[in-house]
């Protein structure tokens, strides 16, 4: 079993429609969560991070983390075009100081 | 400068080759990461420096030779590559090994010929 699951994907929504995105992590110790956004032939941009349990919103997007299930999610309302782009969740694991990246998501928004 | 800045942007090397990829970033950031990606895949990590200092190599082949020169500037030097090399090789760095916050650079495209 992978340490973090994603769904690859590729998701395609119509403009302005919400969007979930989902990661399923197994190792209970990690403590901090986050969302890279990445366009095609570009570096990984940090698009939001949490360390607790709830919500947590910036803009049209919303993390969720529930660590009892150890479930992450990342909402995205009112997509736009321009949020075609891979979505990678990532978990940072204090006692190891690593960083584990889920598959990615590929999200197509359409016009 | 919340940037980290790689060059080149695109390389093509053949397989008897010496080249060196070059990352920097003047955050005061005191770890640097190699990774590397392939198409539709997540980064995988290949080194990790810590004030300068190499404290995590993932079992990367010899042909990939990463070098610290200073706080700012992380080398990664090429040699004998296989065309199975051929990704996008991506520079990060953190305030240090702990904090969780790594920025990423746009990455240097490999290919291998």
């Amino acid at each position: 079993q992978k340490e973090v699951e994603q769904d690859p994907g590729p998701l395609s929504v119509p403009e302005g429609a919400i969007v979930s995105l989902n990661c399923t992590y197994s190792n209970s110790a990690f403590q901090y969560f986050m969302w890279y956004r990445q366009y095609s032939r570009k570096g990984p941009e940090l698009l939001m991070y949490t360390y607790s349990s709830g919500n947590k919103e910036d803009g049209r997007f919303t993390a969720q983390v529930d660590k009892s299930s150890k479930y992450i999610s990342l909402f995205i309302r009112d997509s736009q075009p321009s949020d075609s782009a891979t979505y990678l969740c990532a978990i940072h694991n204090n006692a190891g100081n690593m960083l584990t990246f889920g598959g990615g998501t590929r999200l197509m928004v359409k016009p | 400068d919340t940037e980290v800045t790689q060059t080149p942007k695109h390389l093509v090397m053949g397989m008897t080759n010496k080249k060196s990829l070059k990352c920097e970033q003047h955050m005061g950031h005191r770890a640097m990461y190699w990774y590397k990606q392939k198409a539709k895949k997540p980064p995988e990590l290949m080194f990790v420096y810590s004030y300068e200092k190499l404290s995590i190599n993932e079992s990367v082949p010899s042909r990939f030779s990463p070098e610290c020169p200073n706080s700012s500037l992380l080398n990664l030097h090429l040699h004998a590559l296989q065309p199975e090399d051929s990704a996008l090789y991506l520079c990060a760095s953190s305030q240090d090994r702990s904090a969780w916050g790594y920025t990423f650079g746009s990455g240097t495209r490999l290919t291998v010929v």
